[in-house]
């Protein structure tokens, strides 16, 4: 069966970078792309980007252009989000998901929380 | 950038009985033949899982009470009767262009 596993909690300090990890298993890794999402506490979705394991090709919100980086592993089948310069407002869970298309997401990690605070 | 809109932001449903929720998108979701319209509901706690893709296809292992229709620009996900199990949030999203938007969300609320 399709797994998604992320990495667990993280607190950070303003300014500094976090890296995610979401290991994935039960299907060809290269088959699909994947979605990054992510929550603020109490509030709605938003869409951080998707990457094509296929090439690596990569598509990014543009208000998070020059700060984020994903990147995919295929010897480990495993798929990377790197936030740098981090700032309070980044305080949020942090979703992958399996998905053909940017914006469609059908297996979900169980997210990671990320803290930044002082 | 396509803005997304739902109504009501707030449903309380009584068990057994209908709900629906509505979606609208600033521009037409329509190309190539498909509307790149998606459902999803995040219970308590949990990830969102895709209830809906392209506008009325039901994902793997969805149960066939929820339904999705429209075209272009006006989007409804039905529950045909309410389960407890239902509630949570329901987000629409269009994935036609990027950047990829979310609706607000509606809370579903089981009475």
């Amino acid at each position: 069966q399709v797994q998604m596993v992320q990495s667990g909690a993280e607190v950070k300090k303003p300014g500094a970078s976090v890296k995610v990890s979401c290991k994935t298993s039960g299907y060809t890794f290269t088959l699909y792309g994947i979605n990054w999402v992510r929550q603020a506490p109490g509030q709605g979705l938003e869409w951080m980007g998707w990457i094509s394991v296929y090439n690596g090709n990569t598509n990014y919100a543009q208000k998070l252009q020059g700060r984020v980086t994903m990147t995919t592993d295929t010897s480990t089948s495993t798929a990377y989000m790197e936030l740098r310069s981090l700032r309070s407002d980044d305080t949020a869970m942090y979703f992958c998901a399996r998905g053909a298309v940017a914006g469609r997401g059908d297996y979900w990690g169980q997210g990671t929380l990320v803290t930044v605070s002082s | 950038d396509i803005v997304m809109t739902q109504s009501p932001l707030s449903l309380p449903v009584t068990p057994g009985e209908p709900a629906s929720i509505s979606c609208r998108s600033s521009q037409s979701l329509y190309s190539n033949g498909y509307n790149y319209l998606d459902w999803y509901l995040q219970k308590p706690g949990q990830s969102p899982q895709l209830l809906i893709y392209l506008a009325s296809n039901r994902a793997s292992g969805v149960p066939d009470r929820f339904s999705g229709s429209g075209s272009g620009t006006d989007f409804t996900l039905k529950i045909s009767r309410v389960e407890a199990e239902d509630a949570g949030v329901y987000y629409c999203i269009q994935t036609l262009q990027t950047p990829v938007i979310f609706g607000p969300g509606t809370k579903v609320d089981i009475k």
